[in-house]
């Protein structure tokens, strides 16, 4: 069965640093993986996706995140923190009956 | 314009009663679902619609029923509404459930049982 799990429930950081959201998945059989934001009472929006090819993935709001197939991970990074990025993240990976699977969110907190 | 929209966006609502959110999308796409965010902010999907026909159902509570009257819109009506039932109910659509395709979400109803 797959899941995933995100191993920081919540994630303070101050405006301008580097952030690193952690994402590690569970699969036997092919990935595709993807990372969703939920901004304060809103729905959630797609940051980017992996299905193949370049392990590096680019996605909107500057974010990016690596597909490291070794060690299951799919990390969420951003070299700079704006506040307006105060959200909750989802990290999930798609079964193959076109079901996502989430983690259970990380919360980041950007400080001025 | 909206890609997938939903209402009602808030709804609070007494025990017992039956209510329904309504779920339309204008991207074209053949599959809708409806996720359920429990107040730990945890999300499941309940169901999803490929072209109007039940594809997956999540060991949800008989008392909630998916609605499809054509592609475009997937209704969640619910019975006897219990307090557990509070939660933000989210409906998304994307082309056919390959592993591939994004899911795309709409903004949410929160729903409110006292």
């Amino acid at each position: 069965a797959q899941s995933v799990t995100q191993l920081d429930s919540q994630v303070p950081v101050f405006e301008e640093a580097p952030v690193e959201l952690r994402c590690n998945y569970s699969s036997s059989v092919s990935v595709y993986l993807f990372w969703y934001v939920q901004y304060p009472n809103q729905g959630l929006q797609l940051l980017l996706k992996y299905l193949s090819g370049s392990t590096l993935v680019k996605g909107i709001n500057g974010f990016e995140a690596e597909f490291n197939k070794s060690q299951t991970s799919f990390h969420l990074r951003k070299p700079s923190v704006h506040i307006s990025d105060t959200a909750e993240y989802f990290c999930a990976v798609k079964s193959n009956t076109g079901k996502l699977i989430f983690g259970q969110g990380t919360t980041l907190q950007v400080k001025p | 314009d909206t890609a997938v929209s939903q209402t009602p966006k808030y709804l609070v609502t007494q025990m017992g009663n039956d209510k329904s959110i309504k779920c339309e999308q204008n991207l074209g796409h053949d599959t809708m679902y409806w996720y359920k965010q429990d107040s730990k902010k945890f999300l499941k999907i309940m169901f999803s619609y490929n072209n109007k026909e039940l594809i997956i159902n999540e060991t949800v509570p008989n008392r909630f029923s998916p609605k499809s009257p054509d592609k475009a819109h997937l209704n969640l009506h619910i019975n006897s509404l219990e307090l557990g039932d509070s939660a933000v109910y989210f409906c998304a659509s994307s082309q056919v459930p390959g592993a591939g395709n994004t899911i795309y979400f709409g903004e949410g109803s929160w729903l409110t049982v006292v």
